[in-house]
């Protein structure tokens, strides 16, 4: 069991270019999350969803944020445009299940927009 | 003690010393999640207690939960270097779990 992967572990962009964001969530989980961690807000919560659909999004910015599950295998978070203050590490979760407790991370994906 | 607006709190104590974390939350939950997150990795799980559970332990951690003043901690008995890391509460809320904003816990050699 490798765990939740995320690819790739660092990614540069400049600003006003677009970010995608990979995670493999654990074999056999149904539920994948989506946060975004910076020192400033912390651990903030994006979107999740659950057998492949999207269950909640209230935490993803209104624009230029997306995120879709075309299949169990992976999931993909989008960010058009990218601004500076995008900067942060993107942390995937899944769980059995689709439970939203018991979840295991993936180690991030740090993006970084100059 | 960590959450809301809270700035991240730091905590620095020596090797075999006991220490104690505290967490507070805002709306009911049935579960109160500890996390540990090491230097450049996802966190990950290390004790739930849920709202009828008093006091949860796991090996040399302890968590408790009083939700009558909504608030948790986690213990570490004897602490060693390697629980050196960022350690958040989380409550669950609906369809997501809330973070706490956490604490930096540094244990000394």
């Amino acid at each position: 069991n490798a765990g939740v992967i995320q690819t790739p572990r660092h990614k540069v962009t400049g600003k006003g270019q677009e970010a995608t964001l990979w995670c493999e969530p654990i074999s056999g989980h149904s539920a994948v999350f989506w946060y975004r961690q910076t020192i400033v807000q912390g651990l903030e919560f994006l979107t999740y969803f659950r057998n492949q659909a999207p269950i909640d999004d209230s935490g993803m910015p209104k624009e230029r944020f997306s995120a879709q599950m075309p299949n169990q295998s992976h999931s993909t978070l989008k960010i058009q445009s990218t601004q500076p203050q995008d900067s942060a590490v993107y942390l995937c979760a899944s769980s059995f299940g689709g439970a939203i407790w018991e979840q295991y991370f993936g180690p991030g994906t740090r993006l970084t927009v100059l | 003690s960590q959450w809301g607006e809270e700035n991240l709190q730091a905590l620095s104590i020596q090797e075999g010393e006991d220490v104690t974390m505290n967490c507070s939350y805002k709306t009911y939950t049935t579960v109160v999640h500890w996390y540990r997150q090491d230097s450049g990795r996802g966190p990950a799980l290390i004790i739930l207690i849920r709202s009828n559970e008093r006091e949860k332990r796991s090996g040399r951690l302890r968590a408790t939960l009083d939700t009558s003043s909504q608030s948790s901690s986690l213990s570490i008995t004897a602490a060693q270097c390697e629980d050196t890391a960022v350690y958040f509460c989380a409550t669950d809320n609906t369809n997501k779990v809330v973070f706490g904003t956490g604490t930096r816990l540094q244990v000394l050699p």
